[in-house]
């Protein structure tokens, strides 16, 4: 079945480097890829996304790469900061799909 | 604007008890999903309205769940009667077209004893 998973379940930085977490997906029908970030206490709160007719897309401090080819996703962040210490997860959704699949998620701590 | 608002934040019952969650989406926003997270894994997808139609309902694990958007407002998920599988934190998102992310909820996290 259709799955997003992540290669590490927890990612550990010193603050100031760049960071990369990493997302494989399963379903090739998938064409638009979200990134999500999830501090403690609260809901996911979207960061980037991109869509399959691209293969990166930068925004503040962070990008996302996709490789279409053996379906991976990555987001990326610089100069990371503890701010950014949260769970991220990737999220896919198909073509002509209305659910968004969520992977297991990674945590990031930020060392100061 | 305001954003989701889910009640209760946390919520503690007994196996075989009743529990109605209630989400209050951004306003306008006719797209409103309920997902839920269990014991730290994916955040796996339960439903999806359009405004008070049930779109999409492939998620929900089984007859104890319950949805319900009346008026195409605020949505409630009751869960009768619950079970210890059913503890997770519950999120409510909403969004004003299907592209582009959510505006999720901080949650509900249901406890189960």
């Amino acid at each position: 079945g259709e799955s997003v998973g992540l290669h590490l379940p927890t990612l550990s930085v010193q603050e100031g480097d760049n960071s990369i977490i990493n997302c494989a997906y399963s379903n090739s029908a998938s064409d638009y890829f979200i990134w999500y970030k999830q501090e403690s206490g609260k809901g996911p709160q979207f960061i980037i996304d991109i869509r399959s007719n691209m293969d990166k897309r930068q925004g503040q401090r962070v990008t996302v790469l996709l490789n279409k080819t053996v379906k991976h996703l990555s987001l990326q962040i610089a100069a990371t900061q503890p701010g950014d210490s949260a769970v991220y997860f990737c999220a896919e959704r198909y073509t002509g799909g209305f659910k968004t699949i969520f992977g297991a998620g990674t945590r990031l701590f930020v060392k100061a | 604007e305001a954003g989701v608002t889910q009640f209760p934040s946390h919520s503690v019952i007994e196996k075989g008890q009743t529990v109605t969650l209630r989400c209050d989406p951004i306003s306008g926003h006719d797209n409103l999903y309920w997902y839920r997270r269990v014991m730290g894994k994916e955040i796996k997808f339960l439903l999806h309205f359009v405004k008070e139609s049930k779109q999409d309902e492939s998620g929900m694990p089984n007859n104890r769940f319950l949805a319900e958007r009346t008026g195409g407002t605020y949505s409630t998920l009751k869960v009768q009667p619950a079970e210890l599988e059913d503890s997770g934190v519950y999120f409510c998102a909403s969004s004003q077209r299907l592209e582009g992310g959510f505006t999720f909820g901080s949650g509900t996290r249901l406890t189960v004893v």
